[in-house]
Order: structure tokens, then C-alpha cells, then sequence
């Protein structure tokens, strides 16, 4: 049969206002998150990780949040610009069966953001 | 650019075929990492590969391999291609036994399979 493409979530911005990312994980026992963006033909770029014994990290114009209680992660964009638009993905550290690499990450369905001028 | 190269960017070829796509870490990093990126089912991890060992697994199909170099350059070999196998392949790398998942990842190998 024809395959189904992901359906991504979007969210669509002024330039310059601030914008939020969300992320729900499914795995309770993941101790390690990060966001990624990814421009049109390009692959992901890191942007800013967070363990989890920490519920905020902040970067430059970024902020994650984590909420292990519902299993909850954020991505919080200050001032957004032009250049910010891309796909967003949350990624975790997956565990279990072939080690507990760093790199071994499930990432999300991703969420494109588009920022007008 | 993040300093890793992936070659071909394009390849088109035919069910059943065998292609090799070839990734060049950056300067110093002893792991690569290959994902596959499809419309249906997003970035997924294939394996990875450090300092020549295979580190971690996970959903690389048994008609996948993959292998890295002494010089570090690692190879994705993908047999008997399915149509199914039309993706984008992105290979990444990393510090070497660093405990992050900063991964820099080259731009991609499309592959379609026709």
C-alpha cells in the first residue's frame, strides 16, 4: 500500500516574538533530551541538551524545559528571526538492548516553524 | 557546515541493486553514527560505529551493513534495495567518548530506489 506521510505540527511567528516548541517523550526511564533543527537540505544541527536532573537549561536566545512528571520537554525561542525556520526535533538517549550511547537517540516527529518578516 | 562529508548526495537506482554510501567524520572524532530519515517514518538510528567497533544497534535492517575504517571513514552498505529503502541517509559523528549527544551530521545521501 501507499505510504502515509508524517503530518508535522507547525507553528507560525512574527519576527521578533518569542516561540514555543513542544516534545512529548514516551520513555519514562530516558535521562538525556536535545533539540535539533533542521533546515531544508541540510541535516540536523544541534541546538541545546539537557539531562535529566535538570528541569532548565539555557542557551543563547534558546531555553529548554523539562517536565518528568508528564513527560514533558520545551523549546522556548527568543526574539525570533527569519533564520529560525526550519523543522525542530526533540530527540531522547534511547537505553536498553546495544548499550547506552550517547549518539543512540529517538528523535520526534518534529515540528516546523515558520517565522515571518 | 559541520565538517562531515557524505558521498553521493543523490543516487537513483533499481529494486534488488546494492548501493555504498561513504561518510567522512570531522577532524578527530572517532564516532559515526547513520540514520535514516523517511516521510513515514521520521530519523531513525541505524548503528554506530567507534574507532572501528561497532558501539550500538538499532533498527538496521539484516540487508544493511555497515563498517568503519582505520582511517575512520565509515560505509553504509544497503543490498537487495526495496522500494521501501528510498530515504535520506545522514551519517553524523562525535567526540570520541564524549557524553553528549551533540552529534554533527553531514548533509545527507538521497537515495531512491526506483
Amino acid at each position: 500500500g501507499e505510504s502515509v506521510g508524517l503530518h508535522l505540527p507547525t507553528l507560525s511567528v512574527q519576527e521578533g516574538d518569542n516561540s514555543i516548541i513542544n516534545c512529548a517523550y514516551s520513555n519514562s526511564a530516558s535521562d538525556y533530551f536535545i533539540w535539533y533543527k533542521q533546515e531544508s537540505g541540510k541535516g540536523p544541527q544541534f541546538i541545546i541538551d539537557i539531562r535529566s536532573n535538570m528541569d532548565k537549561r539555557q542557551g543563547q536566545r534558546v531555553t529548554v524545559l523539562l517536565n518528568k512528571t508528564v513527560k514533558h520537554l520545551s523549546l522556548q525561542i527568543a526574539a525570533t528571526q527569519p533564520g529560525d525556520s526550519a523543522v525542530y526535533f526533540c530527540a531522547e538517549r534511547s537505553q536498553g538492548a546495544g548499550g547506552t550511547s550517547y549518539g543512540k537517540l529517538t528523535f520526534g516527529q518534529g515540528t516546523i516553524l515558520t517565522v515571518h518578516p | 557546515d559541520s565538517g562531515v562529508t557524505q558521498t553521493p548526495k543523490h543516487l537513483i537506482t533499481a529494486t534488488g541493486q546494492r548501493v555504498t554510501l561513504r561518510c567522512s567524520p570531522r577532524s578527530g572524532d572517532l564516532s559515526v553514527y547513520w540514520y535514516q530519515q523517511s516521510l513515514d517514518q521520521g530519523l531513525q538510528f541505524l548503528i554506530q560505529y567507534y574507532n572501528g567497533e561497532e558501539r550500538a544497534k538499532g533498527n538496521i535492517l539484516e540487508r544493511f551493513s555497515a563498517q568503519q575504517f582505520p582511517d575512520l571513514h565509515s560505509e553504509l552498505n544497503l543490498s537487495s534495495l526495496e522500494l521501501g529503502d528510498s530515504a535520506l541517509y545522514f551519517c553524523a559523528s562525535s567526540v570520541a567518548g564524549g557524553d553528549t549527544g551533540e552529534l554533527f551530521f553531514g548533509e545527507g545521501s538521497r537515495l531512491t530506489v526506483l
